[in-house]
């Protein structure tokens, strides 16, 4: 069945540095990678997401490069801040005969100013 | 617009009692879906509804039953809960490829 891996499960990094985050997925199927913030005690929400059609997407400090090929995407922020210490979600889903979200475990992410 | 709503925010239930969760979105989106959130393993898959009238099994759908009641609700059943069951449980819908909107979660403690 689908798969989305995610990885490093924590990562610590100085204010100001960049931070990357990584995902694989297993269904080539896939065309839709949404990557989700969940601030302790909160509901998950969207901050940047890209479709199988776009390489690369980028929104202020954050972005998001996609390597169909390779089925992997990754979330990268620059210049750090303390309020993006959060834990961060990769999903993938396909949007033809299923509408299944697939989560990966998850990145809890510390920035130490 | 209050956008998905989840009952109760907490809950704590006995080894074997039954409970339903609520969820009701005011979005008019066609798919919902229940998550559970566990330390370390991050947002599984309960249950999905793709539209109105249709449910499909998730990655860990055993111990949990789902009604997808009308366009707006979607509640999650536990017929006999397990300490196992002891989770945080979250709902949310979106419309087709689009950003999927979550429920303020519930946490649920079976002891």
């Amino acid at each position: 069945g689908e798969n989305v891996e995610q990885h490093p499960s924590t990562l610590s990094v100085q204010e100001g540095d960049s931070a990357v985050i990584k995902c694989t997925y297993s269904d080539s199927a896939s065309n839709y990678f949404p990557w989700y913030k969940q601030e302790l005690g909160k509901r998950p929400q969207l901050i940047i997401d890209i479709r199988s059609n776009v390489g690369e997407k980028k929104d202020q400090r954050i972005a998001v490069t996609l390597n169909k090929t390779a089925k992997h995407f990754s979330l990268h922020i620059t210049e750090t801040q303390p309020e993006d210490s959060a834990v961060y979600f990769c999903a993938a889903s396909r949007s033809y005969n299923t509408d299944k979200l697939i989560f990966g475990t998850g990145t809890r992410l510390q920035v130490f100013p | 617009n209050a956008g998905v709503t989840q009952t109760p925010k907490f809950q704590v239930l006995k080894t074997g009692q039954s409970m339903t969760l609520q969820c009701a979105q005011d979005m008019n989106h066609n798919s919902m879906y229940w998550y559970r959130q566990d330390p370390g393993m991050g947002l599984r898959l309960i249950y999905y509804s793709a539209s109105e009238g249709t449910t499909d099994k998730g990655e860990v759908p055993n111990g949990y039953n789902v009604s997808r009641l009308n366009k707006r609700e979607f509640s999650l059943r536990l017929e006999s809960a397990a300490p196992s069951q002891t989770s945080v449980y979250f709902c949310a819908s979106r419309q087709g490829e689009t950003e999927a909107f979550f429920g303020q979660g519930t946490r649920l403690t079976v002891v």
